[in-house]
């Protein structure tokens, strides 16, 4: 099957800090990515839609000067928090996907922000 | 995209079939019913899809019931490794976007 792969797994930071999140197609060209964030014991929440060499499309609510997506080929997609703070704190994860084919997850990255 | 429901929990004895519902009777002709699986601390995992005729691979069968207005995951043999959130999604063609709803937990026991 189609594998995604994400990195890192795992990362704390201090408040303030910018962290990036790489998300990789590994066996196929994804058309569109998507980034999704969890809180504890909640569902995914869609944040943005990302197509390669465009710009990402937010879902309401997310500030897209905060959560900066680069979508610079089709195997490859970085998110990237800025000026992080303890409240961004989650379980980001990313999907890829070609042209109505299911979607691929990672397995996820939790941020914790000190 | 047509909303769906679930219940919010399950359990299932280990070796036994796993039925789990999902309702979407707002589907129209064009969505299909997908469903992914999120196994704790980890991504979701796609399970199987379907529009209207009843689908079967190596993890699950999924069945369509003929009105579409709802549909029944099964897992003939669940194991312990089964337990997780199961996610019954709606999806229009050419719409790649999935919206995630609360899921259903199915615990498995010994």
């Amino acid at each position: 099957g189609a594998v995604v792969s994400q990195h890192p797994s795992w990362v704390i930071c201090k408040s303030g800090t910018s962290v990036k999140i790489e998300c990789r197609s590994l066996d196929f060209q994804a058309t569109t990515m998507f980034w999704y964030r969890q809180f504890p014991k909640q569902s995914l929440m869609l944040m943005a839609t990302s197509n390669e060499g465009s710009k990402a499309t937010y879902e309401q609510g997310v500030e897209k000067d905060k959560f900066l997506i680069n979508h610079a080929s089709l195997t490859l997609s970085t998110l990237t928090v800025t000026s992080a703070h303890p409240e961004d704190s989650s379980f980001y994860i990313c999907s890829a996907t070609k042209s109505n084919q299911p979607q691929h997850f990672g397995d996820g990255t939790r941020l914790s922000i000190l | 995209d047509a909303k769906t429901t679930q219940p919010p929990s399950m359990d299932c004895a280990e070796g036994r079939a796993a039925n789990l519902p999902c309702n979407h009777s707002t589907i129209s002709g064009n969505e299909y019913v997908y469903w992914y699986r999120q196994i704790h601390s980890q991504g979701p995992q796609y399970i199987i899809h379907g529009l209207k005729n009843n689908e079967t691979n190596e993890m699950a069968s999924l069945i369509i019931t003929e009105d579409r207005k709802s549909s029944t995951l099964i897992l003939p043999h669940a194991t312990l490794r089964d337990t997780a959130v199961y996610y019954c999604i709606v999806r229009g063609v050419g719409d790649d976007k999935l919206i995630f709803g609360t899921g259903t937990r199915l615990q498995v026991f010994p």
